[in-house]
């Protein structure tokens, strides 16, 4: 079975610009939940989605959203680059979301806002 | 919201030492997630823990899941090269939908 893919895996950008995420999920997952990491730091969940609706948010601005589509597939976009939003996002899929689920990750997309 | 402290923040060991850490919260989790993340990739799940008391192995790891609901262990035995990394503890408390993460310890072992 196919583990979790994101796309792509690294990408440059310029402050001010904008960049959407792709995460494909575990086939049969219907969780996805989104983190950002920054060098040194843990994991900063981001939000999570089942069934097309987002279920919990972190403490992100509002320039950081997401979505999910009918199969399972989730986007994150960010508008508004700045700086501080280079990271590691990472995104996870789990069957349902609940906590007897275990959360699966992927490899990461590695941005970089110049 | 809920918190997980996690120590040591890192740790240098020497090839074929015995290595523990911990999590620890001031509230009660239901769940006890351990992963190890290897630079520039995802965290790899390595253990699950759902019950308190429970002691779960994978091979050269144990970890256990605090009597308590507000700790749990990871220990890693005869360390090898291939343990160098960060591992990460999370765990599903009152917040739905939602894993509360540990800041990692990052392991080193000495030349």
């Amino acid at each position: 079975k196919a583990g979790v893919t994101q796309t792509p895996r690294y990408l440059i950008k310029t402050r001010g610009q904008q960049v959407t995420l792709s995460c494909s999920p575990i086939s049969g997952h219907r969780s996805v939940s989104w983190y950002q990491q920054t060098p040194g730091q843990g994991l900063q969940f981001l939000f999570e989605y089942f069934s097309e609706t987002q279920r919990n948010k972190g403490n992100f601005p509002g320039r950081f959203s997401g979505r999910q589509f009918s199969n399972s597939r989730s986007e994150m976009n960010v508008s508004t680059l700045e700086l501080g939003d280079s990271a590691l996002y990472l995104c996870a899929s789990s069957l349902t979301g609940l906590e007897i689920d275990e959360q699966y990750f992927g490899p990461g997309t590695r941005l970089t806002v110049t | 919201g809920q918190q997980l402290n996690q120590s040591p923040q890192s740790m240098f060991i020497q090839e074929g030492e015995d290595v523990s850490m911990n999590c620890t919260s001031s509230s009660i989790f239901n769940t006890w997630l351990w992963y190890k993340q290897d630079p520039g990739e995802g965290p790899v799940l390595l253990i699950a823990l759902y019950k308190a008391g429970e002691l779960t192995s994978n091979g050269r790891l144990t970890a256990q899941f605090g009597i308590t609901r507000k700790d749990s262990f990871l220990n890693i035995s005869a360390s090898i090269p291939s343990d160098v990394g960060i591992y990460f503890c999370a765990g599903h408390g009152d917040s739905n939908y939602q894993l509360i993460w540990g800041a990692g310890t990052k392991l080193i072992i000495k030349p």
